[in-house]
């Protein structure tokens, strides 16, 4: 699986979209980019995944660059129950995530 | 209504101790795992399983043994107990597929290991 990069933390206004980048400039064309977050205490929890197209759930908007080396998830209008750690993980059809440190996001009222 | 669920939530036990953690979800999933996240947050899988049968196996010591007696379970025991041991240990299911396939995690269970 392709290795992934992210900020360490970052800040987001509770009410604005909070932005957080990816970049996987080694991934392949089977691999898809996998979003999870861990809210404290608690299980990873899946919010989104794309191959090659932008995405929309009822969490959040996923953003994959048109060469698929980076990608940004978008939650929309951040509350304070969006703080957390976001991982990002390309993968293929192997069934397992391999988690790096993530980013983790405090969203400030 | 728990599609996850993973007993018990916490555990303190002694050096030297065999502990066992159960798991069981709900969802029909063919694919079971064990992470393991330390003090420093970091989050690894452990073990994988597929219709009962090991599928990964990262590097963990061989005091840590998963059972899985049906698909729908997948218990970790643990045995001789270190400190270093103490960690939150997840379960997880999923769906095999093609790279879409969705995993969800259990709430976790706290060992302690004193």
């Amino acid at each position: 699986d392709a290795k992934t990069t992210q900020p360490t933390s970052m800040d987001c206004a509770e009410g604005r979209a909070a932005n957080l980048p990816c970049n996987h400039s080694t991934i392949s064309g089977n691999e898809y980019v996998y979003w999870y977050r861990q809210i404290h205490s608690q299980g990873p929890q899946y919010i989104i995944h794309g191959l090659k197209n932008n995405e929309t759930n009822e969490m959040a908007s996923l953003i994959i660059t048109e060469d698929r080396k980076s990608s940004t998830l978008i939650l929309p209008h951040a509350t304070l129950r969006d703080t957390a750690v976001y991982y990002c993980i390309v993968k293929t059809g192997a069934n397992n995530l391999f988690f790096g440190t993530g980013t983790r996001l405090t969203v400030i009222p | 209504d728990t599609a996850v669920s993973q007993t018990p939530k916490y555990l303190v036990t002694q050096m030297g101790n065999d502990k066992s953690i159960k798991c069981e979800q709900n969802l029909g999933h063919d694919t079971m795992y064990w992470y393991k996240q330390d003090s420093k947050k970091f989050l690894k899988i452990m073990f994988s399983y597929n219709n009962k049968e090991l599928i990964i196996n990262e590097t963990v010591p061989n005091r840590f043994s998963p059972k899985s007696p049906d698909k729908a379970h997948l218990n970790l025991h643990i045995n001789s107990l270190e400190l270093g041991d103490s960690a939150v240990y997840f379960c997880a299911s999923s769906q095999e597929g093609t790279g879409r396939d969705t995993i969800y995690f259990g709430e976790g269970s706290w060992l302690t290991v004193v």
